[in-house]
């Protein structure tokens, strides 16, 4: 059973507009959600957090919002580079457990 | 701070044999994890220690598996007697004690190690 759902592989934005990534959860038990970017032949790089108390964080061109009743949570990139291009997973926990990733989202900015 | 480094960067075994990978994490990280990756997959946990103490081991850690961090500081996984399904990234992250620094909360991984089973 998939806790953390991301039904798009792909996304592909031209650069100085908006990519949207989004992400479903099921457990209702998450209480801390992240996004995590990755190049290839690397490992995942920490992008940007939200605590469940939370519906907004931004940090610089990174904004993530929560939607905790339809347990849904969208990553938003403004405005999109290509260097932004890379495979981006969605995480989440409970206080003290390990994290569960989604299946990642490739997005591809072209310029 | 160096990171999170992982040796060897890959590994190409023929199967059955032994394979043994170690992760380094920051030194100041108490929270030491290990992480499989396969094709079109996200990381999917494998187990994880606190300090010396393996708290939690997944499902997908078959009895051939086996992690150890003696001492607190470097850890070790080692697979015996390897299948071509072992085939995966293994990652390794670390990280401090949720509520410590809660800007650091992310795990910081490693860039892995590539196991190849042939």
């Amino acid at each position: 059973d998939q806790q953390v759902k991301q039904n798009s592989p792909s996304l592909s934005v031209q650069e100085g507009r908006i990519s949207i990534l989004n992400c479903d959860y099921t457990n209702s038990m998450f209480d801390y959600f992240l996004w995590y970017k990755k190049y290839p032949a690397e490992g995942p790089t920490f992008l940007i957090s939200i605590s469940s108390i939370k519906d907004k964080n931004e940090d610089g061109r990174f904004t993530v919002f929560l939607n905790k009743s339809a347990k849904h949570l969208s990553l938003h990139i403004v405005p999109s580079q290509p260097g932004d291009s890379a495979v981006y997973f969605c995480a989440a926990n409970q206080a003290g457990t390990a994290l569960i990733f989604g299946k990642g989202t490739t997005l591809s900015v072209s310029s | 701070d160096t990171g999170v480094s992982q040796d060897p960067r890959h590994k190409i075994t023929k199967r059955g044999q032994n394979v043994t990978f170690r992760c380094d994490p920051i030194s100041e990280h108490n929270r030491l994890y290990w992480y499989r990756q396969t094709l079109g997959q996200g990381p999917e946990f494998l187990t994880y220690f606190q300090n010396e103490a393996q708290l939690e081991k997944s499902r997908l850690l078959s009895d051939r598996f086996s992690a150890e961090r003696p001492k607190g500081s470097f850890s070790t996984l080692e697979i015996q007697r390897t299948e071509q399904g072992d085939s995966a990234m293994y990652l390794c992250a670390s990280s401090r004690l949720a509520g410590q620094a809660k800007s650091n909360y992310g795990y910081t991984f490693g860039s892995g190690t590539r196991l190849t089973v042939v």
